[in-house]
């Protein structure tokens, strides 16, 4: 199995533009977590699915920020319009609890720079 | 609510020394216990985790962890360090059997193993 994949691995962009970052789970996973990782605030958890359904989006900073999972290969996080403080790496993470597998398999995470 | 502290945000340790970092966590019903390793630039990845069973855990690396009900804790240990093991560790938790996908992560401890 490749893993998670994310894309893009690095983004740079304005303040004010729309950024959608994509993430592909192992496949047979049935949650999907979407995390931000900062110096100044450690590793967030800002939303996680089951079953493509969103189960938690308390983490999510504001209105700015929305995600989706369309089906159970794909997922997306966007932020619309972003801000300099937005700059963060983002990871993607997948996991299919039950018979002994309870970790997360994270990807390689997204590094994104809003100047 | 579930919460984990790792009691050093930083260790510096000399090559093929001993090291432990600690971690203590909060729950109220049983739990799984994780312990992951971020090299730099890259997602976070699984060490070792404990289910249930025997408390005393091995994983990748030459790393162990014992969990320790009464004193709440799942310190990771490693008889001697490489300088490879230089990276960030994160203690995590997950609940069993009540949001077991979801794992509740601690502030992270960054290892630095000195030549």
């Amino acid at each position: 199995d490749a893993g998670v994949i994310q894309s893009p691995r690095h983004e740079v962009t304005e303040m004010g533009q729309e950024v959608t970052l994509r993430c592909k789970p192992i496949s047979g996973h049935d949650y999907l977590f979407w995390y931000r990782q900062t110096m100044m605030r450690g590793l967030e958890l800002l939303i996680y699915f089951n079953n493509n359904v969103p189960i938690d989006d308390s983490g999510m900073p504001e209105d700015r920020f929305s995600a989706k999972m369309p089906n159970a290969s794909f997922s997306t996080l966007k932020i619309q319009p972003s801000e300099p403080r937005d700059s963060a790496v983002y990871f993607c993470a997948s996991s299919r609890p039950g018979q002994g597998a309870e970790e997360q398999f994270f990807g390689p995470g997204t590094r994104l720079t809003v100047l | 609510a579930q919460s984990v502290t790792q009691l050093d945000s930083q260790v510096p340790v000399f090559e093929e020394a001993p090291v432990e970092l600690r971690c203590n966590y909060s729950s109220s019903v049983s739990v799984y216990l994780f312990w992951y390793v971020q090299y730099p630039n890259q997602g976070l990845q699984l060490l070792l985790k404990y289910l249930s069973g025997s408390t005393l855990v091995k994983g990748i690396n030459g790393f162990e962890a014992e969990f320790n009900k009464s004193q709440t804790s799942f310190h990771l240990r490693k008889p001697s360090v490489h300088i490879s093991d230089t990276a960030e560790y994160f203690c995590a938790v997950s609940e069993w059997n009540t949001n077991a996908g979801k794992s509740t992560f601690g502030d992270g401890t960054t290892l630095t193993v000195k030549p």
